[in-house]
């Protein structure tokens, strides 16, 4: 059974850009989860959606968006990128609701920002 | 207060020995712990998770609950080079609609 699939893997964008991630999650799972990790913030919650609707949220500005598709895939999006944006973005399918804590995680993408 | 809360160690164990990591967490009400570890490079897996208040082992692993002071802990037996790597508590909020993962705790397990 593939695993959660993210692309790509790495980027380099600059300042005022934007970019958009993609997560093709486990086959059968509905739910998909989005997380930013740094070194010093550690893993950050930045979207949940299970059926294509936005369960939560996390404390992010409103450049991070995110959406999922019919078929459970899922894009997270982020404008108008700052130095800070540079991170591991980590997302992970889940066979019930993300918030219930089994998540299963793709290998990430590695965004610098210069 | 951080929601969840973790030595960010090092924590240096020499092989063999038992490694001990805790974790506390604020929202009283959790009822669902997880432990996540992630070697370095690659992203988190699960490895435990637990429920109910009391000892809960799979394998070289112990995860440890205690609701009443909040916190939950991991023990691993026997520690091999292997388990090298940083581990992550997660807790869901009481309300079941949010998951929070602790910073990490980095373990080097030396041969």
């Amino acid at each position: 059974k593939a695993g959660v699939t993210q692309t790509p893997r790495y980027l380099i964008k600059t300042r005022g850009q934007q970019v958009t991630l993609s997560c093709s999650p486990i086959s059968g799972h509905r739910s998909v989860s989005w997380y930013q990790q740094t070194p010093g913030q550690g893993l950050q919650f930045l979207f949940e959606y299970f059926s294509e609707t936005q369960r939560n949220k996390g404390n992010f500005p409103g450049r991070f968006s995110g959406r999922q598709f019919s078929n459970s895939r899922s894009e997270m999006n982020v404008s108008t990128l700052e130095l800070g944006d540079s991170a591991l973005y980590l997302c992970a399918s889940s066979p019930g609701l993300p918030h219930t804590g089994e998540l299963f995680f793709g290998e990430g993408s590695r965004l610098t920002v210069l | 207060q951080k929601e969840v809360e973790q030595n960010s160690g090092p924590l240096s164990v020499p092989e063999g020995a038992i490694a001990s990591l805790n974790c506390t967490y604020s929202d009283r009400g959790s009822q669902s712990f997880f432990w996540y570890r992630q070697y370095s490079g690659k992203s988190p897996e699960l490895i435990m998770f637990i429920y109910s208040n009391g000892d809960k082992e799979d394998g070289r692993f112990t995860a440890q609950l205690n609701k009443a002071s909040q916190y939950v802990s991991l023990l691993i037996r026997d520690s091999q080079p292997s388990d090298s790597a940083t581990y992550l508590c997660a807790v869901t909020s009481a309300a079941g609609n949010k998951l929070t993962f602790g910073g990490g705790t980095r373990v080097l397990v030396k041969p």
